[in-house]
């Protein structure tokens, strides 16, 4: 399968554990975005990567939360201390950086999701 | 305001049925436009782009209003393994995708 990958797919965790997920995206792709998703809402924006660089973090990312993606492949979130409120799916999108010439207009491909339960 | 509107629904229609989904959008300067589905418990799947010509997938068609900031998604001769979620996502001027909080369609036999 060379679709996105993330692992682990479930995690259950007690309040004030730490934990991490990780996404692997489609190779060629240069770009990796992470998203939160909660039952009724669209995914909302976390974070994103080009290859290694974080260029954009979004306001809901709390300095619990920290994501990496060291050598342009792979990336993880990882939610340090987690709340009730961390309850959700963890969504890993990537893509190919949008093509001025319009060949490519950059659309996202996203993982399975990693859902996290905090008791 | 949220950035990407759209009517929760759920639409609920017999198959055969036509069906149009609507979503706002609030920053003018949005580059790219996407309806993508998602089913129970799974994740977004691209259902199509949308372009300022319009376009069409077979039974589904996808529209622009870039003066009224709109997008809209008509699906026709509705089947049952329509039944989904439909969210609108809209790329801002960092490429990142913004989404709406999604449409769900029930297709009833």
């Amino acid at each position: 399968d060379t679709g996105v990958s993330q692992d682990p797919r479930h995690k259950i965790t007690k309040r004030g554990q730490n934990v991490t997920f990780r996404c692997d995206p489609i190779s060629e792709h240069n770009r990796l975005y992470w998203y939160r998703q909660t039952l009724g809402q669209g995914p909302e924006f976390l974070t994103y990567f080009q290859n290694e660089a974080q260029l954009e973090k979004s306001r809901l990312l709390s300095d619990r939360f920290s994501a990496e993606r060291p050598k342009g492949s792979f990336s993880t979130l990882e939610i340090q201390r987690t709340e009730q409120g961390d309850s959700a799916m963890y969504l890993c999108a990537s893509s190919l950086s949008p093509d001025p010439a319009g060949t490519n207009t950059g659309e996202l491909f996203f993982g399975e999701g990693s859902r996290l339960t905090v008791l | 305001r949220k950035e990407v509107e759209q009517d929760p629904g759920p639409f609920n229609v017999p198959e055969g049925a036509t069906v149009a989904f609507n979503c706002t959008y609030s920053n003018s300067a949005s580059q790219s436009f996407f309806w993508y589905r998602q089913d129970c418990r799974k994740e977004p799947k691209l259902l199509m782009s949308v372009y300022s010509s319009g376009n069409e997938d077979g039974r589904f068609t996808a529209q622009l209003n870039r003066a009224s900031q709109y997008i809209s998604l008509l699906i026709r001769d509705s089947k049952l393994s329509d039944s989904a979620t439909y969210l609108c996502a809209v790329m801002d001027s960092s490429y990142k995708l913004i989404f709406g909080s999604g449409t769900r369609l029930l297709v009833r036999p």
